[in-house]
């Protein structure tokens, strides 16, 4: 299983400030992902990171609310910009490890953030 | 697309128990099923999985049951202990992990 690292784990954050989380995997991984946990729900997909080009959105969340790059295999960031208190929630970073046909995911211990 | 919902939101039960967690599925195609445990926190955490060609699967106290007819499938854990206490989540997905969709979760307390 790989080992994933978030920073920060939690921050908080004035409203309308840009606040970038970073994602390290211990190994190399297919594909990455980010989910937001808004407090209380379930989990949300973001976006898959896609290695060495544009991340693919999920519908209702855009590339300028949510800027993700991700330059190598074991490397990821998200942006959340322009921040209001509702954009307040857990991001999980997870990573698939193993080809099509197995589902499995991982997750990182997320970050916290809350915007005030 | 797919949708997954989950019931109870919570439950409590005493140490000892046994408890189930119960999810239906709308989407026909999805086959591989997941169950997630997140500890207050941390992130979510694999705990069991099925897939369609099997209608149930067993890991020590915990087992999960598919029924693909009716789109549903089940958590089920035995002999609960304080450290079962979490909020679990079911999931479903598609051959070719088009999406990983979640349910709404069950926060579960095991009083001792």
């Amino acid at each position: 299983s790989a080992v994933i690292s978030q920073k920060p784990s939690r921050d908080i954050c004035q409203r309308g400030t840009s606040l970038t989380i970073q994602c390290q995997v211990d190994s190399q991984v297919t594909m990455m992902f980010w989910y937001r946990q808004q407090p209380g729900q379930s989990l949300t997909l973001i976006a898959t990171a896609n290695q060495g080009s544009e991340a693919t959105y999920e519908s209702g969340f855009v590339i300028d609310k949510f800027p993700i790059s991700r330059p190598n295999l074991t490397f990821s960031t998200l942006t959340v910009s322009n921040m209001s208190p509702e954009d307040s929630s857990i991001y999980l970073c997870s990573v698939r490890l193993l080809p099509s046909g197995a589902n499995v995911l991982t997750f990182g211990a997320g970050s916290r953030l809350t915007v005030l | 697309g797919e949708n997954v919902e989950q019931h109870p939101s919570t439950l409590s039960v005493q140490e000892g128990d046994s408890a189930v967690i119960k999810c239906t599925y709308s989407d026909s195609a999805s086959n591989y099923f997941p169950w997630y445990k997140q500890e207050l926190g941390k992130g979510p955490q694999l705990i069991i999985d099925i897939r369609s060609n099997v209608g149930e699967k067993k890991d020590q106290r915990i087992a999960v049951t598919l029924n693909k007819t009716a789109k549903h499938f089940s958590l089920h854990i035995t002999e609960t202990q304080p450290e079962d206490s979490a909020v679990y989540f079911c999931a479903a997905s598609n051959t070719g992990f088009q999406k990983l969709v979640f349910g709404t979760g069950t926060r579960l307390l095991v009083s001792p």
